[in-house]
């Protein structure tokens, strides 16, 4: 079946720098992928969706310019997270469409990557 | 754009019972409702998905119902087991994005 990886699988970094998350698409080619965070004990809500070769599209009240997203090839996509907070963190999960399957929003996800920010 | 309701928030029931849960939606375009089984610190994992185009389906002990009059689908496990334990997500999609319900905490007491 179709496998999305994410690295790293957890990070701890310092208030005010930089993580970078990447999202890997294994045995398929996924024009699109789509960012999500989850908060403990909640669901997961959309960040942002990721199309290759074009801007992202991000969801009302998500800072495009803090949480940038490129998605420069069919089996990669990157979020990075700048001048990170307390606030972010979270249980960031990517997932992708196989662009190969049929016009159903079938999605795979990542494994997720915990962020701590101290 | 999609809203997803869903309950309970909490479910509890003894081992090899069953559980049902409920999820509404409000965009009559939305053709794609998958079913996800999230652990702890884990991927959301697809345990069944249904097509608007058909009312049920079913994959051994899990089942969904899709009624697209009055927009609503539900899960049914049956004979539940202490694995099953997790929380469960419905999501429904039309062409592009999914949107998920708050979830749902299902514990299975021996």
């Amino acid at each position: 079946g179709a496998v999305v990886s994410q690295h790293p699988s957890w990070v701890i970094c310092k208030s005010g720098t930089s993580v970078k998350i990447e999202c890997r698409s294994l045995d398929f080619q996924a024009t699109t992928m789509f960012w999500y965070r989850q908060f403990p004990k909640q669901s997961l809500m959309l960040m942002a969706t990721s199309n290759e070769g074009s801007k992202a599209t991000y969801e009302q009240g998500v800072e495009k310019d803090k949480f940038l997203i490129n998605h420069a090839s069919l089996t990669l996509s990157t979020l990075t997270v700048t001048s990170a907070h307390p606030e972010d963190s979270s249980f960031y999960i990517c997932s992708a469409r196989d662009q190969g399957t049929s016009g159903y929003n079938e999605q795979f996800f990542g494994p997720g990557t915990r962020l701590t920010v101290l | 754009g999609e809203n997803v309701e869903q309950h309970p928030s909490t479910l509890s029931v003894q081992e090899g019972d069953s559980a049902v849960i409920k999820c509404t939606y409000s965009d009559s375009a939305s053709n794609y409702f998958p079913w996800y089984k999230q652990e702890l610190g884990k991927r959301p994992q697809l345990i069944i998905d249904i097509r608007s185009n058909v009312g049920e389906k079913k994959d051994q002990r899990i089942a969904v119902t899709l009624n697209k009059t009055a927009k609503h689908f539900s899960l049914h496990i049956t004979e539940t087991q202490p694995e099953d334990s997790a929380v469960y997500f419905c999501a429904a999609s039309g062409s592009y994005q999914l949107t998920f319900g708050k979830g749902t905490k299902l514990s299975v007491i021996p």
